[in-house]
């Protein structure tokens, strides 16, 4: 079946540095493939995302690219700030059946400290 | 368009009794999703509907849970009777056909004394 797997958080970050989290899939299909950012108190909110290979999705700075050949699809920014401080869901959903279950990540928690 | 919303945003209770949670999804959607989120078990599918009715309900952790969609445009999910280990952050998500993009609520915070 369908999995994703992110990478072991939390991450723990300075203002204005570099960020990647990993995220690779497991797909029977050609999944697009999702960024979902959750602000404490709230609910997940879709970041970016990417329909078929070789597409990269962007966001408020952020990018991720998908990577068919590695099955990845990991976000990165090149300046993070304190509002970043989130947990983040990488997922993916396939065509077949018409897109109709999402399969997400276990989620990485980021804190950027001034 | 207002979004998902969902009720209550917060809701304590004790153990025993029923707690219903309520979902409106935005306007048009064709599927609803129900998930739990807790810090040890991280985000769980707990049901999803197509046009008003229950696809995959392998995720409802037992028989105390129960969850309807009389129409399109209101959904509860209902634990009775309710326990401590019920305690979460429960969020209603919609979507439309043809993509995978989902739609979040605030979700509901229940805690079960």
């Amino acid at each position: 079946g369908d999995s994703v797997t992110q990478m072991e958080g939390p991450v723990t970050l300075s203002e204005e540095a570099f960020l990647t989290i990993n995220c690779t899939y497991t797909a029977t299909g050609y999944p697009s493939l999702f960024w979902y950012v959750q602000y404490p108190g709230e609910g997940l909110q879709l970041l970016l995302k990417a329909t078929k290979a070789d597409d990269k999705g962007s966001n408020k700075g952020f990018e991720a690219t998908y990577r068919k050949e590695t099955t990845s699809f990991h976000l990165e920014k090149g300046s993070v700030q304190v509002s970043d401080s989130a947990v983040y869901f990488c997922a993916l959903s396939e065509p077949g059946g018409g897109y109709q279950k999402v399969t997400f990540g276990t989620g990485t928690k980021l804190q950027v400290i001034p | 368009d207002a979004g998902v919303i969902q009720s209550p945003r917060h809701e304590v209770t004790e153990m025993g009794q029923e707690v219903t949670l309520r979902c409106k999804p935005i306007s048009g959607h064709d599927y609803l999703f129900w998930y739990r989120q807790t810090m040890m078990r991280g985000l769980e599918l707990l049901i999803y509907f197509n046009n008003n009715v229950p696809i995959d309900d392998s995720g409802m952790p037992e028989d105390r849970f129960s969850a309807k969609m009389p129409n399109a445009s209101f959904s509860t999910l209902k634990i009775q009777p309710s326990e401590p280990r019920d305690s979460a952050v429960y969020f209603c998500a919609s979507k439309g056909a043809g993509t995978g993009e989902l739609f979040f609520g605030e979700g509901s915070r229940l805690t079960v004394l």
